[in-house]
């Protein structure tokens, strides 16, 4: 099974703090995504990354930054963390030679005060 | 623009009774078409892939159907139970490197 894992459930940040969200998968997937998910606004992707060291911007990357270093893990950064930026974040894969699936982890809810 | 809708938001049935989900999107231009399942507070779970060649998948007591031509997929669950309570989303993947489209969703209660 294609096990997806995020380095916290729950995350307590103050304003202007810098934010390290971490998302580990086991499967040797190519393709890794950060989304969040808000009320009403469903999942919006954030970054995604087809390659180690290859970062694309997503829909809403204003405010984040990403890293790739190896191919297993791949992690969002929050340089400043804002109020707006209290969400849930989801890290996902997926591998062209699995039909490009995604598979996600468990979520990890931000909320910074 | 890729848009996904999923009719109905919300739906309440019985335990036992077989259901339909339905999913529609704008562009039929696509790669594959997913369909997830998620807990309250919780991450999403991968319940069937369908590649754009195929009408069809089944995993236990769902089936999902996929009609390109016409942007419409369905999710059939058969005999719902309690455990089946959860939100279902659909998404679409766009041809060449594209990311998922999802859904709004549809929130589903079986009640015992």
């Amino acid at each position: 099974d294609v096990k997806v894992t995020q380095s916290s459930r729950y995350l307590v940040k103050r304003t202007g703090e810098k934010v390290f969200l971490e998302c580990v998968q086991d499967m040797d997937h190519e393709n890794m995504f950060w989304y969040r998910q808000d009320p009403g606004l469903g999942l919006r992707l954030i970054y995604f990354s087809y390659d180690v060291k290859m970062k694309e911007k997503g829909d809403i990357p204003e405010g984040y930054s990403v890293s790739r270093e190896k191919k297993e893990r791949f992690s969002l950064i929050l340089e400043s963390a804002s109020t707006n930026q209290t969400s849930m974040y989801l890290c996902a894969s997926s591998d062209p030679g699995q039909g490009h699936e995604q598979y996600f982890g468990p979520g990890t809810r931000l909320t910074v005060t | 623009k890729q848009e996904v809708t999923q009719i109905p938001a919300a739906l309440s049935v019985p335990e036992g009774e077989n259901l339909v989900l339905n999913c529609s999107f704008t562009d039929s231009a696509i790669y594959n078409l997913q369909w997830f399942r998620q807990d309250p507070g919780k991450g999403l779970t991968s319940l069937l892939l369908i590649q754009s060649s195929q009408r069809e998948q089944t995993s236990g007591r769902l089936n999902a159907s996929l009609d390109k031509s016409s942007g419409r997929s369905t999710l059939y669950i058969a005999a719902s139970q309690p455990g089946d309570s959860a939100t279902y989303l659909c998404a679409v993947r766009g041809t060449g490197f594209q990311k998922l489209v999802f859904g709004t969703g549809t929130r589903l209660l079986v009640s015992p």
